[in-house]
């Protein structure tokens, strides 16, 4: 299968700092990105789908000031958490599609914590 | 929008034991997935099964795509089995929806 990386696995920022969360795809081009949040114990709830070099489309609910979502190229999108809170704190996970593959591969995840 | 629902929701069996995850979805998919999530939360791509059946090693998946339901087997369950096994699903609109899950505990 293919690979997608996620960076970083794990951080940890003060409140009212931003973050950003890289993921690419190293093997093939991810015409379709998406990002997901799961909670402890909880389900992956989608945030936003993104396809390269267009606007991301947002979940109902998710604020788009907040998580800014860019797809500048085929291999990479980001997720920057903007002005982060406590409540932030979750699990972030992204997820790639295109090329050859139909389906979707997903990065390691990145574990936020605000403090 | 589609709903998705896996159960049981918790499983827990004796190495050794067979089980059967199910996922029940609510309208016509065009991709249907199943994942092992591991203690670190790294998703594994288990199995791509819109329709038929698939085997790999100990586990099998059987998707009846005209009543909406896909099924996960594990035989010989190893303690390595262990995790949350989901079930993910999209309809060709670049949405993939994953249900709650089976949190499956197998013990030595």
């Amino acid at each position: 299968g293919a690979v997608v990386s996620q960076h970083p696995s794990w951080v940890i920022c003060k409140s009212g700092t931003s973050v950003k969360i890289e993921c690419r795809s190293l093997d093939f081009q991810a015409t379709t990105m998406f990002w997901y949040r799961q909670f402890p114990k909880q389900s992956l709830m989608l945030m936003a789908t993104s396809n390269e070099g267009s606007k991301a489309t947002y979940e109902q609910g998710v604020e788009k000031d907040k998580f800014l979502i860019n797809h500048a190229s085929l291999t990479l999108s980001t997720l920057t958490v903007t002005s982060a809170h406590p409540e932030d704190s979750s699990f972030y996970i992204c997820s790639a599609r295109g090329g050859q593959w139909i389906v979707a591969f997903f990065g390691q995840g990145t574990r936020l914590t605000v403090v | 929008g589609i709903q998705v629902e896996q159960s049981p929701p918790d499983l827990i069996l004796q190495e050794g034991a067979n089980s059967t995850l199910r996922c029940n979805f609510s309208d016509s998919v065009n991709n249907l997935q199943w994942f092992h999530q591991n203690p670190w939360g790294q998703l594994i791509n288990l199995f791509y099964i819109p329709s038929g059946t698939k085997q790999n090693g100990r586990l099998s998946a059987t998707t009846v795509a005209t009543e909406r339901y896909s099924l996960l087997y594990i035989s010989s369950s190893q303690t390595t089995d262990s995790g949350v096994y989901f079930c993910a699903v999209d309809k060709g609109d670049d949405k993939i929806i994953f249900g709650k899950g089976t949190r499956l505990h197998i013990l030595p």
